[in-house]
C-alpha cells in the first residue's frame, strides 16, 4: 500500500480564517513533506520532518506552521493568509534510511484564499 | 547545485505514437532519477525510477534508462493512449537528507 491521504480535496477560505490541513500516511514512513504547487510548475518544498522533527524549512512565511503530532500524521495550519496562497498542497511521505528515497505524494488539497 | 532540465512542451501525438521526453541532469556523483506522472487534478504519482548508471526503470509500458555518460533519463513508451494525458515531471534526489530536485515538467495529450 503506497497510500497517502489528504483532507479537504478542497478548501476555501477568506484572508481572516484559520484552517487546517491534514495529512496522513500507514506505510511506516519516518518523512513526511509538505509541498505548494501552482498550476503548471512544479511543486515547491515548504517543510520537511523526520523522525517528527522539523528538519528543513524553505523560509515559508510564519502564516503557515506545520505539525507533526505522530509518525502517521501531518497538519498544515492556516492563518491570514493571501490570495496568492491559493495553490494545490501536496504532502507526501519517504523512508529515510531506504536506498532510493522515493516519496510518495498524496491528491492534495486545492486551497482557494477569497 | 543540482538541476533537472526537460524538454520543452507541450507535445501532443496521436494514439499509438511513439513517446520520448527527454530530461537531462546536473549532479555529483550518482543521485537517483525518477519520473513522475501528475493526472488533471490530481496529486503526483510516481512512475518509475533508477538508482545506478545503466539501471532501466519501467512501469505501465514507460521505460527510462540511468545514463551516467549524457547525464540523461529520458522517458519512452512505444504505443502512448490517450489516458496517458498527463504532466510528467522528472526529478531527482541525492539521499535521504537532500531536496528532491524537478524539472519544469511537461505537458503531454494524447489524441484519439
Amino acid at each position: 500500500d503506497t497510500e497517502v491521504t489528504q483532507t479537504p480535496k478542497h478548501l476555501v477560505m477568506g484572508m481572516t480564517n484559520k484552517k487546517s490541513l491534514k495529512c496522513e500516511q500507514h506505510m511506516g514512513h519516518r518523512a513526511m513533506y509538505w509541498y505548494k504547487q501552482k498550476a503548471k510548475k512544479p511543486p515547491e518544498l515548504m517543510f520537511v520532518y523526520s523522525y517528527e522533527k522539523l528538519s528543513i524549512n524553505e523560509s515559508v512565511p510564519s502564516r503557515f506552521s506545520p505539525e507533526c503530532p505522530n509518525s502517521s500524521l501531518l497538519n498544515l495550519h492556516l492563518h491570514a493568509l493571501q490570495p496568492e496562497d491559493s495553490a494545490l498542497y501536496l504532502c507526501a511521505s519517504s523512508q529515510p534510511s531506504r536506498g532510493t528515497y522515493e516519496q510518495y505524494f498524496g491528491p492534495g488539497t486545492r486551497l482557494t484564499v477569497t | 547545485g543540482d538541476s533537472v532540465t526537460q524538454m520543452e512542451g507541450p507535445v501532443t501525438l496521436s494514439e499509438e505514437a511513439f513517446l520520448t521526453i527527454n530530461c537531462t541532469y546536473t549532479a555529483t556523483g550518482y543521485p537517483s532519477l525518477f519520473w513522475y506522472v501528475q493526472y488533471p487534478g490530481e496529486g503526483l504519482q510516481l512512475l518509475l525510477k533508477a538508482t545506478k548508471a545503466d539501471d532501466k526503470g519501467s512501469n505501465k509500458g514507460f521505460e527510462a534508462t540511468y545514463r551516467k555518460e549524457t547525464t540523461s533519463f529520458h522517458l519512452e513508451k512505444g504505443s502512448v493512449q490517450v489516458s496517458d494525458s498527463a504532466v510528467y515531471f522528472c526529478a531527482l534526489k541525492h539521499g535521504a537528507n537532500s531536496k528532491l530536485t524537478f524539472g519544469k515538467g511537461i505537458t503531454l495529450s494524447v489524441r484519439p
